[in-house]
């Protein structure tokens, strides 16, 4: 069985902070797929990035950055000076093979950031 | 404008009703998804379709049931046979399997009292 780990439930920074959101996985599979999306307050999930488990290099997309390690099987999630409009609940989730030819996607429970002004 | 459409927003229901909640795409996505989401919780999958005219049960199918008759349309309904209804539910849709991201409507809220 997978399974994703979130083990932040609550962060809250100060605007202009950085904050890392901690992402841990488990699976057996050598071939799978890592989420985040962003759950803003009006309930809608957006997708922020996807990643395959042979694709180890970081990636920046503006004040956004993730960290692969399979080596830890972690995934997680850096913004950079947040902003007030990153408050949101950021889930990760993962996408591994359950047989028969299909995959399996499974939601972390999500990360709830406050950005103070 | 391309998108998915849930309604309505905020749904009201007595105990024992059945309520069928909608989802519209216009993405010419062949799989559609509905989640359940609680407070605290993550995204819990109910129902899913990969084609017209068929799908499957996710993890809490039991006092759900859905059609996939079109395309565009997905609806999920919430029998009187679920004993906790109330929650966010959202509907999502994937160009391909979930190996790919999926794409989520704005969601609807239902309350049973």
């Amino acid at each position: 069985a997978q399974k994703v780990t979130q083990a932040q439930t609550e962060i809250s920074v100060v605007e202009k902070e950085d904050v890392t959101l901690d992402c841990v996985y488990e699976t057996r599979d050598t071939t799978y797929y890592l989420f985040w999306y962003k759950q803003p307050p009006s309930g809608e999930l957006v997708f922020l990035i996807r990643r395959n488990s042979f694709d180890e290099q970081n990636e920046i997309s503006g004040r956004y950055s993730w960290n692969f390690q399979k080596s830890t099987s972690s995934f997680n999630f850096t913004i950079t000076a947040s902003q007030v409009v990153d408050s949101a609940v950021y889930f990760c989730a993962l996408s591994g093979y359950s047989g028969a030819g299909s995959y399996q996607l499974t939601f972390g429970k999500g990360t709830k950031l406050s950005v103070i002004p | 404008d391309g998108g998915i459409t849930q309604s309505p927003k905020y749904l009201f229901r007595k105990e024992g009703q059945n309520v069928t909640l909608s989802c519209e795409q216009n993405l010419n996505h062949d799989a559609m998804y509905w989640y359940r989401q609680d407070p605290g919780q993550g995204l819990r999958l109910i129902y899913y379709s990969q084609i017209v005219n068929d799908f499957q049960k996710g993890d809490i199918a039991e006092g759900y049931s859905v059609s996939r008759e079109k395309k565009e349309s997905f609806p999920l309904t919430v029998t009187s046979a679920q004993k906790n209804p109330t929650a966010f539910y959202l509907c999502a849709t994937c160009p391909g399997d979930t190996t790919y991201e999926q794409y989520f409507g704005p969601g609807t809220r239902l309350t049973v009292t």
